[in-house]
């Protein structure tokens, strides 16, 4: 079964300063990768998606992730916060294999950015 | 445009109360997802429709807890005789394609307290 690990659980950071959320996640087999984020008081939404292909992945608000076979990582980065980000941040991992597999989040880092 | 929807949206219960709790999907969506989410953790899957069909049921805790979608659409997770451990947020995801693939669209959530 798959799992995934995120280390930090709350992170402080002023405007301008550069994110990096760690990911790490446990399976075996071929993976889709996804961080979701909930902005206060708003629904998880889709930040970015790995499935193949390139493992440097974009997704909205200038947000990126790697995505590193090697390492079981997809580590979520950013290089200058604004104080809009603050949110919580949720890494998924889903197994890749035929017909349906369900997907597994981690426990969520809080980002909190200060103006 | 409409997004997933949840009702009710706050529910308190008393200890052996029985709830139901409602998913609305996106029309058309094939998948739909259902998870609790206790304070301080990620989404932790219960259940999984393919349509009408509940292909995964894994993760719900016990048989106190049962879900349906008898028309592959709206769908309804019921707790009977709930414990104060069920305290917690239901989220439901829906998704376009079958499988977990697929990004997921996730509802408002309905804090359950159980007093």
């Amino acid at each position: 079964a798959q799992s995934v690990s995120q280390h930090n659980h709350h992170v402080i950071l002023s405007e301008a300063a550069s994110l990096e959320l760690g990911c790490n996640y446990s399976y075996g087999g071929t993976v889709n990768l996804f961080w979701y984020v909930q902005y206060p008081g708003q629904h998880l939404q889709l930040l970015l998606k790995y499935f193949s292909g390139d493992p440097l992945v974009k997704g909205i608000k200038g947000f990126e992730a790697e995505f590193i076979k090697s390492k079981f990582s997809f580590n979520l980065r950013k290089p200058s916060v604004q104080w809009s980000d603050t949110a919580e941040y949720f890494c998924a991992v889903n197994a890749r294999s035929g017909g349906y597999q369900k997907v597994t989040f981690g426990t969520g880092t809080k980002l909190q950015v200060i103006p | 445009g409409a997004g997933v929807s949840q009702s009710p949206r706050y529910k308190v219960a008393k200890r052996g109360q029985d709830v139901a709790l409602r998913c609305d999907p996106i029309s058309g969506h094939v998948s739909l997802f259902w998870y609790q989410q206790a304070l301080g953790q990620g989404p932790e899957f219960l259940t999984y429709f393919q349509n009408e069909a509940q292909l995964d049921k894994s993760g719900l805790p016990s048989d106190r807890f049962f879900a349906e979608r008898p028309e592959g659409s709206v769908s309804t997770l019921k707790i009977q005789r709930t414990q104060q451990e069920d305290s917690a947020v239901y989220l439901c995801a829906s998704s376009l394609i079958a499988g977990g693939t697929d990004t997921q669209y996730f509802g408002p959530g309905t804090r359950l307290t159980v007093l």
